[in-house]
């Protein structure tokens, strides 16, 4: 079946750090790959996605770049604030399994500290 | 953007008693809904799959006479939760999700709502 490994955290970094938070996906047919950002007692944000490979999401100056032949979708930032403190879900949505349904990572959480 | 709203935000209940969480999507139509049950520190665990004018399909391990969904529309649905006990507490997200011209969903979130059984 369809799966989403994210590298687990928590990640704590210094305001103005590089972040790269890993993910690796397994999947049936060609999925579509989402980062969702979840903000302390809060529901989940699409922050960003690419649905073939070598797409790369990007917004709020974060990227990722789809990779079929690693299947990865590393979430990046050149420079974090403190307000990009949250929780990162790295997931798949895989219309080969017959469904639109999204496999989500455990979620990697992220402390930025001033 | 896509705006998905849950009504209420938060809930208390006493044990024994029913809560309906009501999600809608505002500013489109919705043929798909999802509820999702996330845990402290944990990832989201789909509890089941609603299709408008169908009856809901639920994830294996998921209660469906506890956990009863209505899609009765294209832009609502509710999961109600019947005989609240402690161990239902938890943080419960809906999702909506339209089709994009490509066929690929992408489902829009709600804030969640907080049930908490006492």
């Amino acid at each position: 079946g369809d799966s989403v490994t994210q590298m687990e955290g928590p990640v704590t970094l210094s305001e103005e750090a590089f972040l790269t938070i890993n993910c690796t996906y397994t999947a049936t047919g060609y999925p579509s790959l989402f980062w969702y950002v979840q903000y302390p007692g809060e529901g989940l944000q699409l922050l960003l996605k690419a649905t073939k490979a070598d797409d790369k999401g990007s917004n709020k100056g974060f990227e990722a770049t789809y990779r079929k032949e690693t299947t990865s979708f590393h979430l990046e930032k050149g420079s974090v604030q403190v307000s990009d403190s949250a929780v990162y879900f790295c997931a798949l949505s895989d219309s080969g399994a017959g469904s639109y349904q999204l496999t989500f990572g455990k979620g990697t959480k992220l402390s930025v500290i001033p | 953007g896509a705006v998905v709203s849950q009504h209420p935000s938060r809930v208390i209940c006493k044990s024994g008693t029913s809560v309906k969480i009501e999600c809608r999507s505002l500013d489109f139509q919705a043929t798909t809904m999802f509820w999702y049950r996330q845990f402290p520190k944990q990832s989201l665990m789909l509890m089941a799959t609603s299709n408008e004018g169908s009856k809901a399909t639920y994830e294996q391990g998921v209660e469906k006479d506890k956990f009863l969904i209505n899609h009765a529309s294209l832009t609502l649905s509710t999961l109600t939760v019947t005989s609240a006990h402690p161990e239902d507490s938890s943080f419960y997200i809906c999702s909506a999700a339209p089709p994009d011209f490509a066929g690929h969903y992408e489902q829009y979130f709600g804030p969640g709502t907080r049930l908490t059984v006492t």
